[in-house]
């Protein structure tokens, strides 16, 4: 079965701070994709990265990294050194190429930075 | 280069009225996502076409949902009629499909529907 879990409903840190959002999935198949979107309070789900199953290297840009270990399922994200206007609600999202590439969200994390 | 648009960004209706949401995609985006997200959850695909094709309906209630995309561009989903339980966003996305073979997709701001 096709499952994102964003066991973080909410966070709260304060500016400059690093933060860390988790992502764990399930799927059955080899070929896939893990995707994370930001959605700030405007509602635009904004595209932040995509990365395929078979590509586990860490990937870093500017203040955001992610890191995958298929041997945990997980996906995560970090924020360094956090700013007001990371605040936002962020998805982590999978999809399977075997079922038409169909992305299937999590719940999100609502990421508050406090000034 | 412009980013998926969507109309009207919010929309306000008495249940029992019909209410429309209009999107358009990327320029050269063939492939074309309505998705609903109700407060505090991920979004969830409604439908999903490929030029004018509806190649995934398979979660669009199809008792008062109805969508289209004539030319293959622009696409059009109503609710008749609205019920309470429709107050959601409404969001539109496209992405590029080729040999079987989807990319990224990207996202319009949304339509917030409340129905009273």
């Amino acid at each position: 079965a096709q499952k994102v879990t964003q066991a973080q409903t909410e966070i709260s840190v304060v500016e400059k701070e690093d933060v860390t959002l988790d992502c764990v999935y399930e799927t059955r198949d080899t070929t896939y994709y893990l995707f994370w979107y930001k959605q700030p309070p405007s509602g635009e789900l904004v595209f932040l990265i995509r990365r395929n199953s078979f590509d586990e290297q860490n990937e870093i840009s500017g203040r955001y990294s992610w890191n995958f270990q298929k041997s945990t399922s997980s996906f995560n994200f970090t924020i360094t050194a956090s700013q007001v206007v990371d605040s936002a609600v962020y998805f982590c999202a999978l999809s399977e190429v075997n079922r038409d590439d169909k992305i299937i969200f999590g719940k999100g994390t609502r990421l508050h930075i406090l000034p | 280069e412009a980013g998926v648009v969507q109309s009207p960004r919010y929309k306000i209706i008495e249940k029992k009225q019909p209410v429309a949401f209009w999107c358009n995609p990327i320029s050269g985006h063939n492939t074309l996502y309505w998705y609903l997200q109700n407060l505090g959850q991920g979004p969830e695909l409604l439908i999903r076409y490929e030029n004018e094709e509806a190649v995934d309906d398979s979660q669009l209630p199809k008792d008062r949902f109805s969508a289209e995309r004539l030319k293959g561009v622009d696409s059009t989903l109503k609710i008749q009629p609205a019920e309470l339980g429709d107050s959601a966003v409404y969001l539109c996305a496209s992405s590029q499909t080729s040999g079987g073979r989807t990319d990224t997709q990207y996202f319009g701001p949304g339509t917030r529907l409340t129905v009273l």
